[in-house]
């Protein structure tokens, strides 16, 4: 399996536009989350889902955040419109069967919103 | 919420000293989770800890997770460069993971 895929690996954009991050799980894996990384914060929990139902997006700092996950193998994050403090590595993880098992992170996006 | 809490922030050693890492929650888990992020990298699941008082040994690594199921520790024996990262614990009670902020560590060789 070629693990959990993220694209683009690197974004860069100026405030104001709408950005698209895009993930694709590990096939089988029921649970996909997305994270956001930054030095002061740390690893965040944004959204997750599960059978492509989102269960709790609580982490979602405001309405300039969306995610969906039409089908089993995708799912998005989108801000619209970006700001420069939306700078940071976003990662995408998928696991077999809820937050009691391993995760398996994509390689990330890097996002810097200028 | 559940707060998971890392300490140190940093650690730098010379190659060959031992390491340790400190993860404290704020409510009893169910289980935590220990991860690996390389410098420039993703996190890597490394191990899972469930029981009260249980211990885990991989190679150079040893990890427990406390009796009262609060908190839990990351040792490292003899560290080497390959060891350098970020480690990151996380917990899981009633809710989705919560990872603490991680202990990086640098190795000086």
């Amino acid at each position: 399996d070629a693990g959990v895929i993220q694209s683009p690996r690197h974004e860069v954009t100026e405030m104001g536009q709408e950005v698209t991050l895009r993930c694709k799980p590990i096939s089988g894996h029921d649970y996909l989350f997305w994270y956001r990384q930054t030095m002061m914060r740390g690893l965040e929990l944004l959204i997750y889902f599960n059978n492509n139902v989102p269960i709790d997006d609580s982490g979602m700092p405001e309405d300039r955040f969306s995610a969906k996950m039409p089908n089993a193998s995708f799912s998005t994050l989108k801000i619209q419109p970006s700001e420069p403090r939306d700078s940071a590595v976003y990662f995408c993880a998928s696991s077999l069967a809820g937050q009691s098992y391993e995760q398996y992170f994509g390689p990330g996006t890097r996002l810097t919103v200028t | 919420g559940q707060q998971v809490m890392q300490i140190p922030q940093y650690q730098h050693v010379q190659e060959g000293e031992d390491f340790t890492t400190y993860c404290n929650s704020s409510t009893t888990l169910s289980n935590i989770q220990w991860y690996k992020q390389r410098p420039g990298g993703h996190p890597v699941f490394l191990i899972q800890l469930v029981k009260s008082g249980e211990v885990k040994k991989q190679k150079r690594l040893t990890f427990q997770f406390g009796e009262a199921k609060k908190n839990s520790s990351l040792h490292i024996t003899a560290t080497q460069t390959t060891d350098v990262g970020t480690y990151f614990c996380a917990g899981t009670g009633n809710t989705p993971l919560v990872f603490g902020k991680g202990t990086r560590l640098s190795v000086i060789a």
